[in-house]
């Protein structure tokens, strides 16, 4: 069956430095892979898509690559801030149907 | 940015009776979507819904759950005879036409069943 993995402990990192999640998919051959920030009692919020055919992409301090032969894809938050400190949820898709991984929850210390 | 709105935020109710979550899109969305997170464990799809219909549903959206969307605005999840298992947060999602795949979440409906 499909799995998604990501870290399941929390990581916890100093205000700047660079942090790196990481989500591994088996049994699966998304057309597209998909990045969420959820804080508690709240609702995903949408950070960044990578389609199976691109490498890496950017968005301001937000990096995802995608490694399909690997079936990984890591999420790197660079200069971090505490104000990201947050679960990160990994999730896959085809269609609009997502199968989200279990997150991982990121803690910035100032 | 616009928002997609769910209604209550806290659900309270019995085994057995039926609860009605209620959730109003972004005005120019297409897709809906209902997706559940019981504490501690993994957001996981229920339902999606286009053009009045389901067009996809999981193994738990079992005959006790249905969608409608009444009017040009609310898409609603009805659980007919509501379980303890079935104490969540729910969530409502929507996304626009195209190539984006990008869904727009709500904040949630808290289902506790007692």
């Amino acid at each position: 069956s499909q799995k998604i993995e990501q870290n399941s402990e929390a990581l916890n990192i100093q205000e700047g430095k660079t942090a790196t999640l990481t989500c591994n998919y088996t049994n699966y051959s998304p057309a597209y892979l998909q990045w969420y920030r959820q804080d508690p009692g709240r609702g995903p919020v949408f950070l960044l898509l990578i389609r199976e055919n691109e490498k890496e992409k950017r968005k301001e301090r937000l990096k995802v690559t995608f490694d399909t032969t690997l079936k990984q894809s890591l999420f790197h938050i660079t200069a971090s801030q505490p104000a990201d400190s947050a679960t990160y949820l990994c999730a896959l898709g085809k269609g609009g149907k997502l199968i989200f991984g279990q997150g991982t929850e990121l803690s910035v210390k100032p | 940015e616009p928002e997609v709105t769910q209604t209550p935020s806290h659900q309270v109710t019995q085994m057995g009776q039926e609860v009605i979550l209620r959730c109003v899109p972004i005005s120019n969305h297409l897709y809906f979507y209902w997706y559940r997170q019981i504490l501690g464990q993994k957001v996981e799809f229920l339902v999606s819904f286009y053009n009045n219909e389901i067009s996809e549903k999981s193994e738990i959206f079992d005959d006790q759950f249905s969608v409608e969307r009444p009017d040009g605005s609310n898409f609603t999840l009805k659980i007919r005879s509501t379980k303890l298992e079935d104490s969540a947060m729910y969530f409502c999602a929507s996304r626009g036409q195209g190539l984006t795949e990008k869904l727009f979440f709500g904040s949630g409906t808290q289902l506790s069943v007692l």
